[in-house]
Parts: structure tokens; C-alpha cells; sequence
């Protein structure tokens, strides 16, 4: 199962808004509506951001939101902040029990 | 509050083996797949294996670059997680984290423990 691909690197100022793209196949995230986002922290532990490609976790900002068309998921960062600045990886269901991750994008504010 | 706590890293040899534990508490860990996911130096998320839930028969899946090496267990009656590693590659070197699997996403994670395969 390959990674799934992510740009390297993103960036946005204060208040905007940053865009990550997250590439599969028909046989991961285009065969699934299990696409989900996860940012880490230097250091820390990844955390879930993004569930079933649009759905978020009690306690996550509405600045954060999730979409997919096709074989291309998005995770889209609204009003950056400074806390915002991370990285991000997708991850998608591919059957069978399997999962599979993305490359991983580092978002600069 | 849910808690994920890894333990068992350390330096081992090439070739040599390994167990992970992962102690989890604040949730009832009977009603939950479980997985490992690891993270070499500088590099990316890599998902390693999956264990189901099913009170005592369960299924369990692997990454093809772990299969046949790494096998995932769990013991309901410690709310534990365990994952065996044997003939460890340098390439195994990473921050294994065991994490909460509520179906379609990993919801908790722990902190990580870090493992070096090295002579």
C-alpha cells in the first residue's frame, strides 16, 4: 500500500486560510468515506482533527473542515492562527482492515 | 479521561526482538479496535498493525512491511495492548505509538515510545 500524497508544505498569513491537498486511489480514499486529518506538534502526539472525511471531534475549532472529491481529499484551515502551525497527515481506510497514511505537509503561519 | 500509555522501548540489536505494552484507561477498552502506528526520525506517520475487538476472537491485520514480524495482541482483562517485534531491521527505528481506533479514525493517542535498532 503506498502513501498517500501530500503536498510538502503550506503556509498562509494570520486570518487566512490554507488548503492541503491528499491524493489516493479508487482502491483508499476514493473507494471510502473514511478520510481522516491529524495534527501534530513537534514533539507531541498526533490528533484527530478530522473524521470520516468532514466530520469533527468534540473540541476542534469550525475553523477546520474536510471535504473529498474523488480521489482527492481536503482539509482546509480558515482564519489561521499561530497554533495552527503544525504538521498534517490524511490517513484513509484501504479494506481489509488496512489503513494508510499521507506524506505529511507542514503548514506555516 | 482517556489514556493511552506505551512502554517497553528501548535499544535492541538487528535481529534481536522486542515487546511494546500500551496501558489504557478512562474508557471501556472491551468496546474498541485498537492499533500501533509508528514514526521514524524526521519522517512521516506509518500505520503498522490493527487488532478488532470480539471477547477473545479477534482479527488482526498488519502492514506488509511489518507482516510475518510484529504481531499485535491485546488482554482485555489488564485493558492492554501489546506488540511483539522480532527480527528487528534498522528501519524499525521509530516512535510507536499506540493509539484508540474507533472504526473510522484514531481518536486518542498516546505519548509514544521510542525504539532504536542499532549495533
Amino acid at each position: 500500500q503506498s502513501a498517500l500524497t501530500q503536498p510538502p508544505s503550506a503556509s498562509g498569513s494570520p486570518g487566512q486560510s490554507v488548503a492541503i491537498s491528499c491524493t489516493g486511489t479508487s482502491s483508499d480514499v476514493g473507494g471510502y468515506n473514511y478520510v481522516s486529518w491529524y495534527q501534530q506538534h513537534p514533539g507531541k502526539a498526533p490528533k484527530l482533527m478530522i473524521y470520516e472525511v468532514s466530520k469533527r471531534p468534540s473540541g476542534v475549532p469550525d475553523r477546520f473542515s474536510g471535504s473529498k472529491s474523488g480521489n482527492t481529499a481536503s482539509l482546509t484551515v480558515s482564519g489561521l492562527q499561530a497554533e495552527d502551525e503544525a504538521d498534517y497527515y490524511c490517513n484513509s481506510y484501504a479494506g481489509s482492515n488496512n489503513f494508510v497514511f499521507g506524506t505529511g505537509t507542514k503548514v506555516t503561519v | 479521561e482517556v489514556q493511552l500509555t506505551e512502554s517497553g522501548g528501548g535499544l535492541v540489536q538487528p535481529g534481536g526482538p522486542l515487546r511494546l505494552s500500551c496501558v489504557a484507561s478512562g474508557f471501556t477498552f472491551t468496546n474498541h479496535y485498537m492499533d500501533w502506528v509508528r514514526q521514524a526520525p524526521g519522517k512521516g506517520l506509518e500505520w503498522v498493525a490493527r487488532i478488532t475487538n470480539g471477547g477473545g476472537s479477534y482479527t488482526t491485520q498488519y502492514a506488509a512491511s511489518v507482516r510475518g514480524r510484529f504481531t499485535i495482541s491485546r488482554d482485555d482483562s489488564k485493558t492492554s495492548l501489546y506488540l511483539q517485534m522480532n527480527s528487528l531491521k534498522t528501519e524499525d527505528t521509530a516512535v510507536y505509538y499506540c493509539a484508540r481506533d474507533s472504526y473510522t479514525a484514531l481518536d486518542y493517542w498516546g505519548r509514544g515510545t521510542l525504539v532504536t535498532v542499532s549495533s
